[in-house]
């Protein structure tokens, strides 16, 4: 069975503040997806990773892909009130992703001044 | 917006009746998931379509059943309710339909949140 995990699945941290999400996953996917939801709202595509080594970036949110290690992390840079939200890592359900996707139970992240 | 139509987005309703949820696809998006969203069990992948074809079947219980029709849009069907139907139902829809070296990215849908009194 593919299963996803996330860790911390809650986090509560300052504003200013540097921090690490972690995903693990079983499969030998190369391919890692992550998501962003608001409370209450739809799930937003963040990065998509598609192979060993992988790093994008996108202002104070970074996410790297091992395939080796089965993990990708997602870091949190000086972290902003704005980025609270629950973050969702995600891999392909079968080989060349033609069955969608399965999800991590996802970290709640909350920033406080 | 996403450009993934979910209606109803508000469904209240009791025990045992049965209710239906439209989903309508990104505009050139073939595809069509649905997952289950709830506290307990996170995001659980139900059904996936392609081009009005059942494709794959996932952690969907016997009671709940889904369609694509011609024009792409979707619907799933949950009957007898039960109290721990209750959850946030979301509907996405990608280009992809058969195994790719790109990336299927998700389209998600606002959903559809599904309360059982």
């Amino acid at each position: 069975e593919l299963k996803v995990e996330q860790n911390p699945l809650f986090l509560s941290m300052q504003e200013g503040k540097n921090y690490t999400i972690y995903c693990n996953y079983s499969t030998t996917s190369d391919r890692l997806y992550w998501y962003r939801q608001d409370p209450g709202k739809s799930l937003e595509s963040l990065f998509v990773l598609l192979s060993n080594g992988a790093v994008k970036q996108e202002g104070r949110l970074m996410a790297s892909l091992d395939t080796k290690a089965r993990l990708s992390t997602l870091h949190i840079t000086a972290a902003v009130h704005d980025l609270s939200a629950t973050y969702f890592c995600a891999v392909d359900r079968s080989r060349g992703g033609a069955d969608g996707l399965t999800f991590g139970k996802g970290t709640h992240l909350i920033i406080q001044p | 917006d996403s450009g993934v139509t979910q209606t109803p987005k508000h469904l209240i309703t009791a025990t045992g009746q049965r209710v239906t949820l439209r989903c309508s696809p990104r505009s050139g998006d073939l595809s069509v998931y649905w997952y289950q969203q709830s506290l307990d069990q996170g995001l659980q992948f139900l059904i996936h379509y392609y081009n009005g074809e059942e494709r794959a079947k996932g952690n969907i219980l016997e009671r709940f059943s889904a369609q694509q029709f011609p024009d792409l849009h979707s619907e799933l069907n949950l009957s007898s309710l039960e109290l721990g139907d209750s959850a946030l139902y979301f509907c996405a829809s990608s280009a992809q339909g058969a195994p790719s070296s790109g990336a299927n990215v998700l389209t998600f849908g606002a959903g559809s949140r599904l309360t059982v009194l």
